[in-house]
């Protein structure tokens, strides 16, 4: 089946500091990435859609301009936690529809990014 | 809109034991369910997916799930649980393909000897 690769798997960083997410779908073309959070023993939580080509789609209640996501090509799609806080620290998951060979019914999920921020 | 409700946050089994995970949707229209795996630190593993086809799906390692509309139901059940099926398990529903899933709260799977 189709793979989305993400890098890093985890991450510690301080306080202010910028981190990259990177996820690539490796053997088709992801025109769209969705972008989840999960905090500790909750459930995974829509943050936003990337689209290649065009602006990412946020959640409500989710800050665009601290987390910036960039779609410059149809393989790859980058979250950057920007002047991370200890709340930020938690599990980052992206995930791609699959590609129109599966019926767009399959989604296609990254290793995660555990991000700790001290 | 879409809803998922997965009751009881936490399930313990014997080894053995028939494994029952239940999960119930809200959605306007015929949905698309899913039932995924979740190991510590790890991402997502689909076990299996209803997409309008058979009402009685069968998934990986032994899971199978079955769709009944009357009961807005897509219950997760394995005959007999093993060690290795301790883990967090995730409900998710879509409207249609290339959609953001919904997910559910998850349901955290103890398997004791």
């Amino acid at each position: 089946g189709a793979v989305v690769s993400q890098h890093p798997s985890w991450v510690i960083c301080k306080s202010g500091t910028s981190v990259k997410i990177e996820c690539r779908s490796l053997d088709f073309q992801a025109t769209t990435m969705f972008w989840y959070r999960q905090f500790p023993k909750q459930s995974l939580m829509l943050m936003a859609t990337s689209n290649e080509g065009s602006k990412a789609t946020y959640e409500q209640g989710v800050e665009k301009d601290k987390f910036l996501i960039n779609h410059a090509s149809l393989t790859l799609s980058t979250l950057t936690v920007t002047s991370a806080h200890p709340e930020d620290s938690s599990f980052y998951i992206c995930s791609a529809p699959g590609a129109k060979g599966q019926g767009n019914t399959e989604a296609f999920f990254g290793q995660g990014t555990r991000l700790t921020v001290v | 809109a879409q809803s998922v409700t997965q009751l009881g946050s936490h399930v313990s089994v014997s080894e053995g034991a028939l494994v029952l995970l239940r999960c119930n949707y809200s959605s306007s229209v015929p949905p698309y369910l899913f039932w995924y795996v979740q190991y510590p630190n790890q991402g997502l593993q689909l076990l299996l997916k209803y997409t309008s086809a058979a009402t009685l799906v069968k998934g990986i390692n032994g899971f199978e799930a079955e769709f009944k509309k009357s009961e807005t139901s897509f219950h997760l059940t394995k005959p007999s649980a093993h060690m290795s099926d301790a883990a967090e398990y995730f409900c998710a529903v879509s409207d249609m393909g290339g959609t953001a899933l919904i997910f559910g709260k998850g349901t955290t799977l103890s398997v004791s000897s």
